[in-house]
């Protein structure tokens, strides 16, 4: 049972550049978020999905998109780095409905590096 | 801002014995869960307290819950190397349909 899985785990881009950032769970989980981990900033929500097809953002969206066309991925894009993006992503489930107190499943994050 | 701020930033400690963290927060809740972060590495469920509950146990872990002042404590038991992480604690909110994490407590356990 893998899990979350987040593709790739390191990555390196320039300003401008974009990318996408793959997180696949097999746990059949309704709810998957999108966080940041800055050093001193705890994790922060940059958007999340309630269930396949919906998105809504989070604390700190600006500069990122996201899509969640299968329920078991959820891939967040940046269309334009900027050094600012520098940071660890992680990616998180939760299954149940809300009132089931369920707790989040997290991978092992991307470290992503905008020089 | 952060909805949880946990206390001390860093503890640093020797095996064997107790390490205590503190987290408090603004808004009510519906329960409150800590989690644990090994280095380089994705968060860890360690425990969840429902708002009615003042007390939770699990293995060498002690959660207590205030809610009258907004806050919890994560309590280590026998504290041991392999402890060194860092512990954040997590708010569940009636509307919100994310945990809003604090900003962690760095445990270091020395041989």
């Amino acid at each position: 049972n893998a899990g979350v899985t987040q593709t790739p785990k390191f990555r390196v881009l320039k300003t401008g550049q974009s990318m996408t950032l793959l997180c696949a769970q097999d746990m059949n989980h309704e709810y998957m978020y999108w966080y940041r981990q800055d050093p001193g900033m705890g994790l922060r929500l940059i958007h999340y999905s309630v269930g396949e097809g919906t998105t809504a953002k989070g604390e700190v969206p600006d500069g990122y998109n996201v899509s969640r066309l299968k329920k078991q991925n959820f891939l967040l894009g940046l269309e334009s780095a900027a050094p600012s993006q520098t940071s660890v992503y992680f990616c998180a489930s939760r299954g149940g409905d809300l009132s089931a107190n369920s707790p989040l499943h997290f991978g092992n994050g991307t470290r992503l590096t905008v020089t | 801002s952060q909805q949880g701020e946990e206390d001390p930033q860093a503890l640093s400690i020797q095996e064997g014995e107790n390490a205590t963290m503190n987290c408090s927060y603004k808004t009510s809740i519906n329960n409150l869960q800590w989690y644990r972060q090994n280095s380089g590495r994705g968060l860890v469920h360690l425990i969840l307290i429902r708002s009615n509950e003042r007390e939770k146990h699990s293995g060498r872990l002690r959660v207590t819950l205030d809610t009258s002042k907004k806050s919890s404590s994560l309590l280590i038991t026998a504290s041991r190397a392999a402890d060194t992480a860092s512990y954040f604690c997590a708010t569940d909110t009636t509307g919100r349909r994310a945990l809003t994490f604090g900003s962690g407590t760095r445990l270091q356990v020395q041989p």
